[in-house]
């Protein structure tokens, strides 16, 4: 499977404590993002990378969520203290400048976060 | 800030056309897009349409865009079963950042065999 892939699918924390996501982008693409989708909702744009450069930070990011992508490779995704309004679908996306402007985002499963 | 605004809902019969709108508030949109996402995969691209278009075929897809109106449809004809799915409008527009794509609430089709 050459898709981006996401790890854990699912994840159930209690509320205070810390969880990270993983994703693996599809090979060649150096171009990453953090989107985030609650229930009955559009996916919301968190971050996005460049190799490993976080270039662009939603106002919805708070200061409770990390991400890094430290080799310009896989990316992951730390939310701290978490709270029961953290509970989502985290999606991860990724995409290569190949001169078309479109610029088509290939997404990931997501991982579907539950705070008790 | 940018906006894109859909209905919820869409049922129709297996073979007729569907027709999902969409209207955006960023006028500096450069694309549009139209993803789908079908229970428990991620989201997929299914067309896209540069602000200078006003239309755009692909097999069974049509795209219509308003630039003037901040209007985007989707037509999907001789609608199947497997088209059941949430179809969401997306923009990418110069303001809120290079790479920020702004998504609709989704539009659920459903087909009636």
């Amino acid at each position: 499977d050459t898709g981006v892939s996401q790890n854990p699918r699912h994840k159930i924390t209690k509320r205070g404590q810390n969880v990270t996501f993983r994703c693996d982008p599809i090979s060649e693409h150096n171009r990453l993002y953090w989107y985030r989708q609650t229930l009955g909702q559009g996916p919301e744009f968190l971050t996005y990378f460049q190799n490993e450069a976080q270039l662009e930070k939603s106002r919805l990011l708070s200061d409770r969520f990390s991400a890094e992508r430290p080799k310009g490779s896989f990316s992951t995704l730390e939310i701290q203290r978490t709270e029961q309004g953290d509970s989502a679908m985290y999606l991860c996306a990724s995409s290569i400048p190949s001169g078309r402007a479109y610029n088509e985002q290939f997404f990931g499963p997501g991982t579907r976060l539950t705070v008790l | 800030g940018e906006d894109v605004e859909q209905s919820l809902f869409l049922s129709v019969r297996e073979g007729d056309s569907s027709v999902i709108n969409c209207t955006y508030t960023d006028s500096s949109s450069t694309y549009l897009y139209w993803y789908k996402q079908e229970p428990g995969a991620g989201l997929q691209l299914l067309t896209y349409i540069f602000s200078n278009m006003d239309m755009k075929q692909d097999q069974r897809l049509t795209v219509l865009l308003n630039k003037k109106d901040k209007h985007l449809s989707l037509r999907i004809a001789d609608t199947q079963t497997g088209d059941s799915a949430i179809y969401f409008c997306a923009e990418k527009g110069q303001s809120g950042g290079y790479q920020k794509v702004t998504f609709g609430i989704g539009t659920k089709l459903q087909v009636i065999p």
